[in-house]
């Protein structure tokens, strides 16, 4: 059974910076692109950032690019991001998220709560 | 980056209606198109994927049609654990981005 479990969010004062983890199992991690999706409350889905099954190709929205770094461990079967000069607009609760290969995203963790806030 | 447009953004049908929501692309994407389900608290849930077809388990009541910049998500007979936000994403170029949600409501 395919698990994503996501972890590390917070409070964090603007300006700040924050990792989440996303802790996979129950399928071959290194073979999938992974992705972070994140949502404002109340809001829709918005698409934060991408990376490839070696961690070579990367993808950011222009909203966070410059500003949060996505990578993975395939060792440990954990995807993460790093979010870095945090804006209180980054509220959001965070998903990752498995890539199919078949423009799909099948499975999806649920979910990281981040606030920034002072 | 490719701006998909849903329509509309909200809909109320009674149950057994024949639900439409349209997703627009500003540019043609092939078939390289999700559907996904949301409700209320949970995680989005995968219905159609490469724009036409139904993930394992989804009921058969949901199917997607469309290539190049028209989609459609058709439910054939709404039921009431239908009730949900539905989202179009496309996969033809980074960045991956969704349409703005349509949100179905039970009458």
């Amino acid at each position: 059974e395919v698990q994503l479990l996501e972890s590390g969010g917070g409070l964090v004062q603007p300006g700040g910076s924050l990792r989440l983890s996303c802790a996979a199992s129950g399928f071959d991690f290194s073979t999938y692109a992974m992705s972070w999706v994140r949502q404002a409350p109340g809001k829709g889905l918005e698409y934060v950032s991408s990376i490839s099954g070696s961690g070579g190709t990367t993808d950011y929205a222009d909203s966070v690019r410059g500003r949060f770094i996505i990578s993975r461990d395939n060792s440990k079967d954990t995807l993460f991001l790093q979010m870095n000069s945090l804006r209180d607009e980054d509220t959001a609760t965070y998903f990752c998220a498995k890539y199919s290969g078949w423009a799909a995203l099948d499975y999806w963790g649920q979910g990281a709560l981040v606030t920034v806030s002072s | 980056a490719i701006q998909l447009t849903q329509s509309p953004s909200s809909l109320s049908a009674s149950v057994g209606d024949r639900v439409t929501i349209t997703c627009r692309a500003s540019q043609g994407i092939s078939t390289a198109l999700a559907w996904y389900q949301q409700k209320s608290g949970k995680p989005p849930k995968l219905l159609i994927y490469v724009a036409s077809s139904l993930q394992s388990g989804v009921p058969s009541r949901f199917s997607g049609s469309g290539s190049g910049t028209d989609f459609t998500l058709t439910i054939s007979s709404l039921q009431p654990e239908d009730l949900a936000t539905y989202y179009c994403q496309q996969f033809n170029s980074y960045p991956w981005t969704f349409g703005q949600g349509t949100k179905v409501d039970i009458k």
